[in-house]
């Protein structure tokens, strides 16, 4: 069973530039969350979708970010018109349908933005 | 969420448990302790949780203690690959989000 898979790994941008990172949950999970990790500071979460549907997105910044989770194919975050300061390791997770506490979070390797 | 406090850092020499701490005293009675951990430039890896009864799996135990308002983590035999940062987070039953503070950087020295 394949785990959570990201792409792209790494992923180099000029200011001003649109970045789009890929997630494709964990086989039979369909709840996803994306989290940002800043150099040198913990993760910190950013937005839960469920199929079609964002769930939470109150630690996504107000503008130049979005993200969706389409009924098919994996879940997109994207950033427009990219800054300096977007430069950090973006992570997915995954966990099934049922949402109890008993619930881990499953996540992929991550996506490193640099920002030129 | 209740807040956790955790050493910045810890050695342990490899073959030997690896017993990490964590506070929790403001835990409240849904809360449960999640232990994560992150290998350099890697995703955080899930490790164990538990609500009030210790726990064991592959990986680790668990061990909180009778008022929750603390817990340890043991690696029973640390090898080298277990050099990481190790998260304690306490998360409500219905609270979807993981909140990550610094952890603690466990050292494994041959």
């Amino acid at each position: 069973n394949a785990g959570v898979m990201q792409n792209p790994r790494h992923l180099v941008r000029r200011r001003g530039q649109e970045a789009r990172l890929r997630c494709s949950p964990m086989k039979g999970h369909s709840h996803v969350y994306w989290y940002r990790q800043l150099p040198e500071e913990g993760l910190k979460f950013m937005v839960y979708l469920q199929k079609e549907n964002i769930i939470d997105e109150s630690g996504m910044p107000k503008e130049r970010f979005s993200a969706e989770f389409p009924k098919e194919g994996p879940s997109i975050l994207r950033i427009q018109q990219v800054v300096r300061g977007d430069s950090a390791a973006y992570f997915c997770a995954s966990s099934p349908q049922d949402t109890s506490s008993y619930n881990e979070q499953f996540f992929g390797p991550g996506t490193r933005l640099t920002v030129l | 969420d209740a807040k956790t406090t955790q050493p910045t850092s810890m050695d342990c020499a490899e073959g030997r448990a690896a017993n990490l701490p964590c506070n929790h005293s403001t835990i409240s009675g849904n809360e449960y302790v999640y232990w994560y951990r992150q290998i350099h430039s890697q995703g955080p890896q899930y490790i164990i949780h538990g609500l009030k009864n210790n726990e064991t799996n592959e990986m680790a135990s668990l061990i909180i203690t009778e008022d929750r308002k603390s817990s340890t983590l043991i690696l029973p035999h640390a090898t080298l690959r277990d050099t990481a940062v190790y998260y304690c987070i306490a998360r409500g039953g219905s609270n979807y989000k993981l909140t990550f503070g610094k952890g603690t950087l466990l050292t494994v020295n041959p």
